[in-house]
């Protein structure tokens, strides 16, 4: 089970803004972070905690292990305001998603 | 470019059935595992099912086991996902998702969904 936190968060343009996953157990670096804007499909982000997958951004930056991970944005733009969700790989293939984080413009 | 395409979505009874397809094109589809993950309206994703390329493991979240069925055509370069004895808690846009080859097998490209509502 994944927990995120906040479940919603307002900031502005040019904040720093951080996105906390914890997990129920040890799941190593197996974590992944997606962004779905509305109407969208998710998209990979991050993935194996902290590597970012090909045209992503380098504002965006993952960290942590075992159970507990964030998702920094160093200085949020307009297009990253979103919805985030970590997935946990761990019990790979049956993969659980956390609950989802919606940053909204403040 | 990877693409992927969802069809097959649509209003239905509870009790009802739909075949969901999942075209893709721009990669080896052959080679690659793949996994359907639904959206209910405004709440976050759940993983559904997953089947490996060849076909050979499945596997199911519990709460769809039993009543959905993966499968997939490696020929037609196609996904399926038949879900039978529809209930209103599988309304949902329905997602195909292939799996990377990167660290862990995070879902590198997804479709954009077809939905699906159960309503009498």
């Amino acid at each position: 089970q994944l927990t995120q936190s906040p479940s919603s968060l307002s900031a502005s343009v040019g904040d720093r803004v951080t996105i906390t996953c914890r997990a129920s157990q040890d799941i190593s670096s197996y974590l992944a972070w997606y962004q779905q804007k509305p109407g969208r499909a998710p998209n990979l982000l991050i993935y194996a905690t902290s590597t970012l997958q090909s045209g992503v951004p380098s504002r965006f930056r993952g960290s942590g292990s075992g159970t507990d991970f964030t998702l920094t944005i160093s200085s949020l733009q307009p297009e990253d305001f979103a919805t985030y969700y970590c997935q946990q790989l761990d019990s790979y293939p049956m993969y659980t998603f956390g609950q989802g984080t919606k940053l909204e413009i403040k | 470019e990877v693409r992927l395409v969802e069809s097959g979505g649509g209003l239905v009874q509870p009790g009802g059935s739909l075949r969901l397809s999942c075209a893709a094109s721009g990669f080896t589809f052959s080679r690659y595992s793949m996994n359907w993950v639904r959206q209910a309206p405004g709440k976050g994703l759940e993983w559904v099912s997953y089947i490996t390329s060849s076909s050979t493991t499945i596997y199911y979240a519990d709460s769809v086991k039993g009543r959905f069925t993966i499968s997939r055509d490696n020929a037609r370069n196609s996904l399926y996902l038949q879900i039978n004895s529809l209930r209103a808690e599988d309304t949902a846009v329905y997602y195909c998702a292939k799996e990377g080859t990167l660290v862990g097998a995070p879902l590198d490209s997804w479709g954009q969904g077809t939905l699906v509502t159960v309503s009498s």
